[in-house]
């Protein structure tokens, strides 16, 4: 039974490049939340997404930042024009489609700017 | 404006001791709550849930409810220095959205 899985585990990117950090949900969960979190920090809440479906992404910066969950394949973050500010850990998390179901967390993309 | 409040610490407490995490929110119509342990540099991992008022007994660990003064707290029997995390709180109000606390740190001292 694979948890929830994301890759790449490390992102080192240039100011200005792009950022693409991928999500698989545990295999029966239709539901990806999508978390950043700084060093010595809380979890931020960024988007929430159903396959095909953007349910909530109040905590998503309005500007560079977009997700998308597609019908096939996994849930994509892509952050565009990447400032330094934007290193953090990301996390990605899954849950069934069912009241009281907990989330899971994945090993999150460290995401380096230099 | 729906809130988790948790004592960031640092708590530390002697190994064998029972380490006591507390955790209050905001909304009273929350229905399902969460402990997550986070080491750091990983990932946080669920440890605990719990939906009803009353103990929930898993191990070492239990999880305590009490919906009236809003309070769920974690407690760690017989501490081990593995347990030396910080400790995340999560609420869910029965919809999308989860609310995390910004966690408590513990260290278990041998």
């Amino acid at each position: 039974n694979a948890g929830v899985m994301q890759n790449p585990r490390h992102l080192v990117r240039r100011r200005g490049q792009e950022a693409r950090l991928r999500c698989s949900p545990m295999k029966g969960h239709s539901h990806v939340y999508w978390y950043r979190q700084l060093p010595e920090e809380g979890l931020k809440f960024m988007v929430y997404l159903q396959k095909e479906n953007i349910i909530d992404e109040s905590g998503m910066p309005k500007e560079r930042f977009s997700a998308e969950f597609p019908k096939e394949g996994p849930s994509i973050l892509r952050i565009q024009q990447v400032v330094r500010g934007d290193s953090a850990a990301y996390f990605c998390a899954s849950s069934k489609r069912q009241v009281n179901s907990p989330l899971h967390f994945g090993n999150g993309t460290r995401l380096t700017v230099t | 404006q729906k809130e988790v409040e948790q004592n960031s610490g640092p708590l530390s407490v002697p190994e064998g001791a029972i380490a006591s995490l507390n955790c209050t929110y905001s909304d009273r119509g929350s229905q399902s709550f969460f402990w997550y342990r986070q080491y750091s540099g990983k990932s946080p991992e669920l440890i605990m849930s719990i939906y009803s008022n009353g103990d929930k007994e898993d191990g070492r660990f239990t999880a305590q409810l009490n919906k009236a003064s809003q309070y769920v707290s974690l407690l760690i029997r017989d501490s081990q220095p593995s347990d030396s995390a910080t400790y995340l709180c999560a609420v869910n109000e029965g919809g999308n959205q989860f609310y995390f606390g910004t966690g408590t740190s513990l260290t278990v001292i041998p």
